[in-house]
């Protein structure tokens, strides 16, 4: 079953501006991931934030993890029309399967001049 | 030089027919993955290998057969193809046994079955 939802689904926003998007998930994890993909692209890593960890930063990018509300989010400060894309969370198990990601429904974000 | 590369970018078929989906990495990864995006954006693990050994299999039909000749490529062959089949499959790859590993995906195979 699907195991992540991100809201908002879509979200525009002005170059300049900061973009907020969120993740839930439902079972136990042990890391979660954003990844993000460009129209008619394959998926790129961005950030990879540990079940122990509570945030994590890279460049513009600044992710949030909350365990106990199964939840996570995705922070990219001053936005650029380059950030245009999708983004997807995708968690890791911990059930001792490698390597399996599940991922979440995904955001579209649009980032206008 | 592309570290995970799929072959064909674009396939169009008909129904019934059957495909092949060719993938290979030159990460010196151990483990790759099939995954299904459907029209949603909607993204799903089909399969794993690792070291040729298939380790995940999820609930797929048994159309979809994955074939692995070395750690390098994994290679999907499709059955009986369905309008359903419709997707665009990624191929992806890591390293083996490190939980806070990252997958690297290839650019996509845009399937059409009419």
């Amino acid at each position: 079953s699907q195991q992540g939802e991100e809201d908002p689904q879509a979200l525009s926003i002005q170059e300049g501006e900061n973009a907020t998007m969120n993740c839930s998930y439902k079972t136990s994890i042990n890391n979660l991931q954003w990844y993000r993909q460009n129209s008619g692209r394959g998926l790129v890593h961005l950030i990879l934030i540990r079940s122990n960890e509570r945030e994590k930063h890279s460049g513009r990018l600044r992710v949030t993890l909350d365990t106990s509300k199964k939840s996570s989010s995705l922070l990219i400060t001053a936005s650029r029309a380059a950030d245009t894309a999708s983004y997807f969370c995708a968690t890791a198990d911990d059930t001792g399967t490698a390597s399996k990601l599940t991922f979440g429904t995904g955001t579209r974000l649009q980032v206008t001049l | 030089d592309t570290a995970v590369s799929q072959t064909p970018k674009y396939l169009v078929t008909q129904m019934g027919n059957d495909k092949s989906i060719k993938c290979e990495q030159n990460l010196g990864h151990d483990t790759m993955y099939w995954y299904k995006q459907d029209s949603k954006k909607f993204l799903k693990i089909m399969f794993s290998y690792n070291n040729k050994e298939l380790i995940i299999n999820e609930t797929v039909p048994n159309r979809f057969s994955p074939k692995s000749p070395d750690k390098a490529h994994l290679n999907l062959h499709i059955n009986s193809l369905e309008l359903g089949d419709s997707a665009v499959y990624f191929c992806a790859s890591t390293e083996y046994y490190s939980y806070q590993e990252t997958q690297y995906f290839g650019p996509g195979t845009r399937l059409l079955v009419l």
